[in-house]
């Protein structure tokens, strides 16, 4: 069945350093989502990317969707400790059974 | 404003018990989702429904059961309780018509003894 694999599970950083998190499916999406748990919170939905190549911009944040529609990436510049939390993907191959890959946890340090 | 409500916010279940886990949202949204998160597993898909009075399977729905009652309410229930339920449960609804945002609840925190 369609699997999402995201790495990496966890990453510390100091703060100001950057941040990548990789998503890759098994299968090609229609499209992905990316979204934000706070620790003890729940999923908050950040982005949606549609097109082959899509690069989308919020602040210092920095999300692509490959040219293949089978990955994605979200890059954080200058990281800062209001960025701790897990970051997850999310998608679907075009129905409504909405799949989320694991999750990288960020750790930020001051 | 409310968006997902979840009822409870916690909960211990002695093995064996029952007990539904409640979902409402008011953002007239047409797919309603349960989810159960454990520590390095992500959120993993128990069930869903994409519209009123339909139901499917997701990635783990054994031992669990569901009931979408109205196009507001999707409920989770769980007949005999077993500590591998032990997990944090999110509702999510969105309406995949466009951005296919999910909006979640606060989730459950359940514990199964």
């Amino acid at each position: 069945g369609q699997q999402v694999m995201q790495i990496p599970q966890y990453q510390h950083v100091q703060e100001g350093e950057d941040f990548t998190t990789y998503c890759n499916s098994s299968t090609t999406l229609s499209n992905i989502q990316w979204y934000k748990q706070r620790p003890g919170g729940h999923p908050v939905f950040l982005i949606q990317l549609v097109k082959s190549g899509e690069v989308k911009k919020q602040k210092r944040l920095t999300f692509q969707f490959g040219e293949a529609k089978k990955n994605s990436s979200l890059h954080i510049t200058a990281t800062q400790t209001t960025d701790v939390g897990t970051y997850f993907c999310s998608g679907n191959t075009g129905g409504f059974k909405t799949i989320f890959g694991a999750g990288t946890r960020l750790f930020v340090k001051a | 404003n409310a968006g997902v409500t979840q009822t409870p916010k916690f909960q211990v279940l002695k093995t064996g018990q029952s007990m539904t886990l409640q979902c409402a949202q008011d953002m007239n949204h047409n797919s309603m989702y349960w989810y159960r998160q454990d520590p390095g597993m992500g959120l993993r898909l128990i069930y869903y429904s994409a519209s009123e009075g339909t139901t499917d399977k997701g990635e783990v729905p054994n031992g669990y059961n569901v009931s979408r009652l109205n196009k507001r309410e999707f409920s989770l229930r769980l007949e005999s309780a077993a500590p591998s339920q032990t997990s944090v449960y999110f509702c999510a609804s969105s309406d995949l018509r466009g951005v296919a945002e999910a909006f979640f609840g606060q989730g459950t925190r359940l514990t199964v003894v």
